[in-house]
């Protein structure tokens, strides 16, 4: 079975401009998170959905949104890139979100750079 | 001060040694706690995971939980230069939701 696959592995923006990266999850797998990995640092949470809905929020500006299709794929739009935008962007899927021990599993990430 | 604390190292070892990989949190809310091997420009993928308080095993890994004084750890037998990488521990916070609080991570490099 396919892992989690993530597009594009690399991207090169300018300040100010838009981006959106995409996610397509395990086979079965509902949810989708997003987290945000800058060099030397450990992955930091950005969303969580579920069936579509939004479930949970990190400590993100509004420039970052997302979306969850009927497939299960996702999105992150991130607006007005800024420097500090640069980062590798995760994408994990697990099998559900109400629950405890709900195991994620990630892909291999898009290596945004922002110049 | 960061909910979870990892010393980012690096790290080095000769093969065959024990490896012990440490990380301190603060909330005591915390009940799964993860650790995932990330290989340079990879994902991080999932090694073990522990409920509560305890030990697991898993082959050369234990992974092992002291929920009293907050404290998690990871040992490593028989290293392997394969085994050179960056080790994130993430307890999971769960609040209707799941989400991970990663540590810094450790580099390690194992030398034959």
């Amino acid at each position: 079975d396919a892992g989690v696959t993530q597009s594009p592995t690399h991207l090169i923006k300018t300040r100010g401009q838009q981006v959106t990266l995409r996610c397509s999850p395990i086979s079965g797998h509902k949810s989708v998170s997003w987290y945000q990995q800058v060099l030397g640092q450990g992955p930091q949470f950005i969303f969580q959905y579920y069936e579509k809905e939004e479930r949970g929020r990190g400590n993100f500006p509004d420039r970052f949104s997302a979306r969850q299709f009927p497939n299960y794929s996702s999105e992150l739009n991130v607006n007005a890139l800024l420097l500090g935008d640069s980062a590798l962007y995760l994408c994990a899927s697990s099998l559900a979100s109400s629950i405890a021990k709900n195991i994620q599993y990630f892909g291999a990430g898009t290596r945004l750079s922002v110049l | 001060q960061k909910e979870v604390e990892q010393d980012p190292g690096p790290l080095s070892v000769p093969e065959g040694a024990i490896v012990s990989l440490n990380c301190t949190y603060s909330n005591s809310a915390f009940q799964y706690f993860m650790w995932y091997r990330q290989y340079s420009r990879k994902g991080p993928e999932l090694l073990m995971y522990t409920y509560s308080s305890g030990n697991k095993e898993d082959g050369r890994f234990t992974a092992q939980v002291d929920k009293s004084s907050k404290y998690i750890s990871l040992f490593i037998r028989d290293s392997q230069p394969s085994d050179s990488a960056t080790y994130l521990c993430a307890p999971e916070e769960y609040g209707g939701y799941n989400k991970l609080i990663f540590g810094a991570g450790t580099r390690l490099a194992v030398h034959p």
